[in-house]
């Protein structure tokens, strides 16, 4: 099925090093989504975005809509040992479905 | 409040066997989703609920996977008879719906499939 791509697949970070990771699509979409999954447990929802600009924190997340509304970012400020995990972001247009990415592995380095 | 509830979280099949699992959604929540998680890769959508009503199954293998949610409450996916391509997570989750100002999805633990 389809999914949006998601940019870098994989990375390995130290431990207070901020993280960048990007998610795009051909298609434009009026909400992002933004969740974490962790190995044996389902996608834990981190930041929702509903504005082509807007801008959303939590803790140390912060999520980007596109103003392209075909792409977001999600910022990890000062990384610890728990943000370990696959980030999925997922976009949701004039339908119902949302498009799930192909997901970023993070691994940080303590 | 309670989350999405799944049951059960593993199952172990031989190919051929049927299997059944059951999905809980959050209170008030009227839209429930099924999804396939393949490893590595983000969640696909198999069966999408309106209440009882599925108004969307166009991605679900109909001459092996079946699903029902009556009362428009709990859900249960069925696969029979199992093949060994269909070992992977089963993810639920719910949403309040679409067309409502914050219709975010929250997904349940999965149940992780493996037929052997």
């Amino acid at each position: 099925g389809q999914q949006l791509n998601q940019s870098p697949q994989s990375m390995f970070i130290q431990e207070g090093e901020d993280v960048s990771m990007n998610c795009t699509s051909s298609s434009i979409f009026n909400t992002w989504l933004w969740y974490k999954q962790d190995p044996g447990e389902g996608p834990v929802l981190l930041i929702a975005l509903y504005k082509a600009g807007e801008l959303t924190s939590n803790g140390r997340l912060t999520a980007q809509f596109g103003i392209t509304r075909k792409d977001s970012f999600l910022n990890i400020s000062a990384s610890i040992p728990s943000d370990v995990g696959i980030y999925f972001c997922a976009g949701q247009g004039r339908t119902y479905k949302y498009i799930f990415g192909t997901g970023t592995r993070l691994k940080v380095l303590a | 409040e309670a989350g999405v509830v799944q049951s059960p979280r593993y199952k172990i099949i031989e190919k051929k066997q049927p299997v059944a699992f059951w999905c809980n959604p959050i209170s008030g929540h009227n839209t429930l989703y099924w999804y396939l998680q393949n490893l590595g890769q983000g969640p696909e959508l198999l069966i999408r609920y309106e209440n009882e009503e599925a108004v969307d199954d166009s991605q679900l293998p109909k001459d092996r996977f079946s699903a029902e949610r009556l009362k428009g409450v709990d859900s249960t996916l069925k696969i029979q008879p199992a093949e060994l391509g269909d070992s992977a997570v089963y993810l639920c989750a719910s949403s309040l719906g679409f067309g409502t100002r914050v219709d975010e999805q929250f997904f349940g633990p999965g149940t992780r499939l493996t037929v052997l």
